[in-house]
């Protein structure tokens, strides 16, 4: 059973570009969320989809968002790229029926903007 | 709110030496604990979880145990090796309606041969 697939894993982009990364889920797993890890804040909640609706919103400005599509796949979208936005942006996949909320991480995607 | 506390590190042990990481929360409810493990350029992976008090989680030779009255979750091994050494994470959630995991600040471990 494949993991959760994240594209690309490595990208350089410039200050005031956007960006959109790419979560595919695990097979069968209808929630999908997304964090940002860097070295001064650690690993921080973006937000949560499931069945195409945003659950749970951390706390990031507007640049930031995502969205799901009806096959459970994400996308998350930086605009308006900032210096402070490298990092590394995990997606992670959830069943929705595992009582103990297990939640599955992908490899990553490293953002480098310059 | 949530916060999940555990030492910082970075912790260097010898190979076979014995591991503690501890980790403490705050929570409301009764939440889920996990540990999960990151190695060097990787994402990460879930090491072991427990869903209610007195639970023992295990994996791969570490094990922590759901402590409610002490809001703690301490990561032990009995013998590190070297294929052991990565960042280790605390996390912790919630439940209900609320399906985010809030995270400690990460401690790195090195083994040496």
């Amino acid at each position: 059973k494949a993991g959760v697939t994240q594209t690309p894993r490595y990208l350089i982009k410039t200050r005031g570009q956007q960006v959109t990364l790419s979560c595919s889920p695990i097979s069968g797993h209808r929630s999908v969320s997304w964090y940002q890890q860097t070295p001064g804040q650690g690993l921080q909640f973006l937000f949560e989809y499931f069945s195409e609706t945003q659950r749970n919103k951390g706390n990031f400005p507007g640049r930031f968002s995502g969205r799901q599509f009806s096959n459970s796949r994400s996308e998350m979208n930086v605009s308006t790229l900032e210096l402070g936005d490298s990092a590394l942006y995990l997606c992670a996949s959830r069943s929705g029926r595992d009582s103990g909320n297990t939640i599955y991480f992908g490899e990553g995607s490293w953002l480098t903007v310059v | 709110g949530n916060s999940v506390t555990q030492m910082e590190g970075p912790v260097t042990l010898s190979e076979e030496a014995f591991l503690t990481i501890n980790c403490t929360y705050t929570a409301t409810g009764y939440p889920s604990l996990f540990w999960y493990v990151q190695y060097p350029g990787e994402g990460l992976q879930l090491l072991l979880k427990a869903t209610k008090a007195d639970d023992k989680g295990s994996n791969k030779g570490f094990e922590a145990t759901y402590r409610k009255e002490t809001t703690s979750f301490h990561l032990e091994k009995g013998s590190v090796q070297v294929s052991d050494s990565a960042v280790y994470f605390c996390a912790l959630n919630s439940g209900g309606s609320n399906y985010k995991l809030t995270f400690g600040k990460g401690t790195l471990l090195t083994v040496n041969p």
